[in-house]
This record gives C-alpha cells, structure tokens and sequence, in this order.
C-alpha cells in the first residue's frame, strides 16, 4: 500500500504571494492533519480534517487555511506569505476508525520564503 | 492546554550503548506513539502504544505506556550510527482528539 505523499516537495516563493500545498493520504485513510516544523522547533499542529471537515484546529492565523476532498485528499493554503512561514509542512494521515487513529507521515514540502 | 514534557533534548552516545529517552503529559492520554525523523524527511512512525501498561517491542526499539496513562519511554538498545536522528513523543487524549508532541530527542551515536 502506498504512503502518503505530499506534492510539491520544494517550493520556493516570495513575501506577499500565496501558496497551495496537497496531501494524499494512505488508500482508505479518512483524516488528513497538517503540521508545521521549523528548525529547531517541534511539530506545530495546524489542523485536521475528517470526512471533508475540519475536526481539530492549532493556533496559526487565518492566513493558514484548508480543505479535504471526498477522494479524503487534502491542501492546505498559505495566503499572504511571511518569511516566518519558511518551514517544512507536514501532512499526516490515519484510519480514524474504531479507535485506531495512528498517524502516518508524509515525507513533508520544504516551504521557502524569500 | 495540554503539556508534553520529552527528555532528554539530546544525548551523544558511544555505538553499542543503551538509550533511554521518555515523556509526562499533564493530561492522560490514550494513545503514545514514538516517531523518528531523520534531516528533511517526515517522521516516521516506530512504536504505537494503545493501552496502559503495555509494553512493545520493534526490533532493539521497547516503548512502554505508563500505568499512569501520563508518560511514556523508549528505549534503544545496542545503538547503532543509523539511529541518529530525532525521535519525538506523541500523545492524544481521546480518540478524535488532536496529537500532542513532545520537543524532540536529537540523537548522537558515534561510532
């Protein structure tokens, strides 16, 4: 069975542009969350979405946003970039079915902002 | 909100040795999961622990889940170079509910 891939895995852009990042989770995977990671930094959880829905929510500005697709395919986007939103984005999927929501990465997109 | 205490920050170790690292949660969790993530890559899922007490095994990885549902270890043995890496914590209160990591363990093994 194929992981969960993410697309672009490197993407180069400047302040003020926006972006859209996709995520395709594990065949038969339902939720999709999306995470932040900067050097030195943990993973910062930025949402998850279950069903089409947004379920959960981090503390990032409006600016992040998302969307889930009922193939469960996920994007998230950045509008109005900031040199602070150079970081590496990760996506994550899991069952999340009958308690078995273990979560499974993406290798990540290298987001930069120049 | 929910806390997630990991230890140690980073170790450097001598190939061959034992490594110890471990995580306490203010809150009590229902799932611990252990991930590694090695430069620019996503992590990647080591041990996944579903109910207290439990301890498992994946290969010279042991993880175990706190009886007090509020912390969770891994131990390494016999490391090796390929272990470098960054292993994080990670844990989520009920099923539903977002997970919460830990800050990472930097993992140094020289040969």
């Amino acid at each position: 069975k194929a992981g969960v891939t993410q697309t672009p895995r490197y993407l180069i852009k400047t302040r003020g542009q926006q972006v859209t990042l996709s995520c395709s989770p594990i065949s038969g995977h339902r939720s999709v969350s999306w995470y932040q990671q900067t050097p030195g930094q943990g993973l910062q959880f930025l949402f998850e979405y279950f069903s089409e829905t947004q379920r959960n929510k981090g503390n990032f500005p409006g600016r992040f946003s998302g969307r889930q697709f009922s193939n469960s395919r996920s994007e998230m986007n950045v509008s109005t970039l900031e040199l602070g939103d150079s970081a590496l984005y990760l996506c994550a999927s899991s069952l999340a079915d009958r308690g078995e929501d273990t979560q499974y990465f993406g290798p990540g997109t290298r987001l930069t902002v120049l | 909100g929910q806390q997630l205490n990991q230890s140690p920050q980073s170790m450097f170790i001598q190939e061959g040795e034992d490594v110890s690292m471990n995580c306490t949660s203010s809150s009590i969790f229902n799932t611990w999961l252990w991930y590694k993530q090695d430069p620019g890559e996503g992590p990647v899922l080591l041990i996944a622990l579903y109910k207290a007490g439990e301890l498992t095994s994946n290969g010279r990885l042991t993880a175990q889940f706190g009886i007090t549902r509020k912390d969770s270890f891994l131990n390494i043995s016999a490391s090796i170079p390929s272990d470098v890496g960054i292993y994080f914590c990670a844990g989520r209160e009920t099923s539903g509910s977002r997970l919460t990591f830990g800050e990472g363990t930097q993992l140094t093994v020289n040969p």
